[in-house]
């Protein structure tokens, strides 16, 4: 089976740089996708980890450790428009259509 | 650009009523989804389609059907509405099942049922 964990809520500043964990148990394992969800929205793809290290797109970056079963999605420069739900997500190794979304982490940002 | 468009966007029903959820896709993908995501939590996957012709269970498929009608089209049923099945459903489409292809959503329907 599968099964991530995330914060259910952060709270940070404008300006600020805020880290999100994910923390997941799979039968197999195929890569960490992060995903974006204003609320009342549609989840849009924010970054894909199919190796152990850092990704950066813009303000934000993604990381995994596979030995570690743990990844993190770090945003920079937080900006109010950044206040949304961010969800890990795991695809099955033995199936790439099958995907398995953590619960979400409510990021609200402050001025 | 469209996209994925899910019809319609909102929907009440009553216990006993059937419904199908119509989902399209101009990106000329091959893999689709059906999602439902309750309140707090993340999606969970009802059924997909790996191809044209082909669909498969997910996680979560009971007290629901689908059909790939071609390879735009991907169209959720509900036999028999619950009211367990009060969610907001997502379609998604990916241009195929390789590791590194993102999955494009749809807007959702919010389904209530009474």
């Amino acid at each position: 089976g599968q099964s991530l964990e995330q914060p259910s809520e952060v709270t940070a500043v404008e300006g600020a740089i805020v880290q999100i964990n994910c923390t997941y148990q799979t039968s197999g394992f195929y890569g960490l996708s992060w995903y974006q969800q204003h609320d009342g929205g549609a989840p849009t793809f924010l970054s894909y980890n199919a190796l152990d290290g850092l990704e950066e797109t813009g303000r934000f970056s993604s990381f995994l450790s596979r030995s570690d079963s743990y990844g993190y999605l770090l945003l920079q420069e937080l900006q109010m428009k950044d206040s949304a739900s961010y969800f890990c997500a795991v695809r099955d190794r033995n199936n790439f259509n099958k995907f398995y979304f953590g619960s979400g982490t409510k990021l609200n940002v402050k001025p | 650009n469209a996209g994925v468009t899910q019809t319609p966007k909102f929907q009440v029903l009553k216990t006993g009523q059937s419904m199908t959820l119509q989902c399209a896709q101009d990106m000329n993908h091959n893999s689709m989804y059906w999602y439902r995501q309750d309140p707090g939590m993340g999606l969970r996957l009802i059924y997909y389609s790996a191809s044209e012709g082909t669909t498969d269970k997910g996680e979560v498929p009971n007290g629901y059907n689908v059909s790939r009608l071609n390879k735009r089209e991907f169209s959720l049923r509900l036999e028999s509405a619950a009211p367990s099945q009060t969610s907001v459903y997502f379609c998604a489409s990916s241009e195929n099942g390789n590791s590194n292809q993102p999955q494009h959503f749809g807007d959702g329907t919010r389904l209530s049922i009474l």
